[in-house]
């Protein structure tokens, strides 16, 4: 069982609605962060978050609106995507302190924008 | 910029041995990741080299030359469950921003 847990697991929105994805991280972790993976390209980073401040906004569209109300959650408000925004968003977290950066990983959460 | 290169896909029957190479170029080095992941599920921590040479667990070794910007994958006892995708990952800093690799698909095949 995964110590990072994201809901929805599936999402299909149209291009007009507003939703939210959700991340919760239960292994006490000071940096959290939204990547987004589409097929058959690398993970790509979008934000970080260290003790709730963002640290890192990677060129994102503002149509992608992350929020960090405490260290253990992770929102990731979405409006008026596009359907090449279709893709596996990942969430992540890490000790923040230690010497590795080692990542924790949700199970994702797979977006389908109509 | 930041370049992580990994081949796309490997075939290889089960019991065999395959290597999966990674070259990287990235503006720091804080360490190079491995991660595994099957369809539909979360990147699972593999591996992690800091130093120059080879890390060995079980089935599994992950090598790295800083020198030359390169490290590999190696999984020896091929099993079935063993086909997923293989993510090639480097840190450029202490607090867990990796630059990943497009992931290489490994099949197993009986």
């Amino acid at each position: 069982e995964t110590g990072v847990t994201q809901t929805p697991r599936h999402l299909v929105m149209g291009m007009t609605n507003k939703k939210s994805l959700k991340c919760e991280q239960h292994l006490g972790h000071n940096a959290m962060y939204w990547y987004k993976q589409s097929a058959k390209k690398p993970l790509e980073l979008m934000f970080v978050y260290n003790f709730k401040e963002q640290t890192e906004n990677n060129s994102v569209p503002s149509r992608f609106s992350p929020e960090c109300p405490n260290s253990s959650h992770l929102f990731l408000h979405l409006h008026t995507l596009q359907p090449e925004d279709s893709a596996l968003y990942l969430c992540a977290s890490s000790p923040g302190t230690s010497k590795t950066g080692e990542l924790f990983f949700g199970e994702g959460s797979r977006l389908t924008v109509l | 910029g930041q370049n992580i290169d990994q081949p796309t896909e490997m075939t290889a029957t089960e019991g065999a041995i395959v290597q999966i190479n990674c070259t990287y170029q990235t503006s720091g080095f804080n360490g190079l990741f491995w991660y595994q992941q099957h369809a539909g599920e979360a990147p699972t921590f593999l591996s992690y080299n800091v130093l120059d040479g080879l890390e060995e667990k079980g089935r599994f070794s992950s090598f790295l030359s800083r020198s030359k910007g390169y490290s590999y994958l190696l999984l020896k006892e091929l099993q079935m469950k063993d086909s997923a995708s293989y993510l090639c990952a480097v840190s450029t800093d202490s607090w867990g921003k990796l630059q990943f690799g497009a992931g290489t698909q490994v099949v197993v095949t009986p």
